[in-house]
């Protein structure tokens, strides 16, 4: 089936480094890949999303490329925040097997830290 | 986008007890997931509610245990029925845009549901 590997946390950094999250996936088919955001105490926010190889995603200075070649989503800010500080999730959107119906599988997260 | 929210926010139960936790969205949307987020963990697809029809659960996941209702295009319930301390759990619904799932389609998730079962 589906999966997403997420890079392992936490990811600990001072305001204004660059930020890097790694993101591969397995899918049969074309999924579309999202990035998601949890803030601390709240649900889940669309940070953003790709829906075909080379599309590239972007939102409030975060962008992640969709390689079909490297099965990968690597999430990427130049210059993080403290307000950035956030759980981050992968996810794939992905035909269920031997089904007409799609289904979003996520990574198991990454904890990002900003300090001051 | 979509507006959602959950009701309640959070909640502390008695084992052996039931919650039931219900998704309101701003406008009609045709499918509706329910997760689970344990604690310090990733999100677990529990079942999808379409209106008019019974819920599809994931493997893991009986009707007994998490009943589902999906009266209307803008509303759902779950239950935690029977609860134990392992339920203590996020629950969060989420709406898909469109007709049917597709791929393209963007799931939008409420704030979540916090329930702790002692």
């Amino acid at each position: 089936g589906d999966s997403v590997t997420q890079m392992e946390g936490p990811v600990t950094l001072s305001e204004e480094a660059f930020l890097t999250i790694n993101c591969t996936y397995t899918a049969t088919g074309y999924p579309s890949l999202f990035w998601y955001v949890q803030y601390p105490g709240e649900g889940l926010q669309l940070l953003l999303k790709a829906t075909k190889a080379d599309d590239k995603g972007s939102n409030k200075g975060f962008e992640a490329t969709y390689r079909k070649e490297t099965t990968s989503f690597h999430l990427e800010k130049g210059s993080v925040q403290v307000s950035d500080s956030a759980v981050y999730f992968c996810a794939l959107n992905g035909r269920v097997s031997g089904g007409s119906n799609y289904k979003l599988t996520f990574g198991k997260g990454t904890l990002l830290t900003v300090n001051p | 986008s979509a507006v959602i929210s959950q009701k309640p926010s959070r909640d502390i139960c008695q084992r052996g007890t039931s919650l039931t936790i219900q998704c309101q969205v701003d406008s009609q949307v045709t499918m509706m997931f329910w997760y689970r987020q344990q604690p310090g963990q990733s999100l677990t697809l529990i079942a999808t509610a379409n209106q008019g029809s019974e819920a599809t659960y994931e493997s893991g996941f009986v009707i007994d245990k998490f009943p589902i209702s999906r009266p209307n295009l803008t509303f759902s319930t779950l239950t935690v029925s029977n609860m134990s301390p392992e339920d203590s759990s996020i629950y969060l619904c989420s709406v898909g845009r469109g007709t049917g799932v597709r791929v393209t389609d963007t799931q939008y998730f409420g704030p979540g549901t916090r329930l702790t079962v002692l």
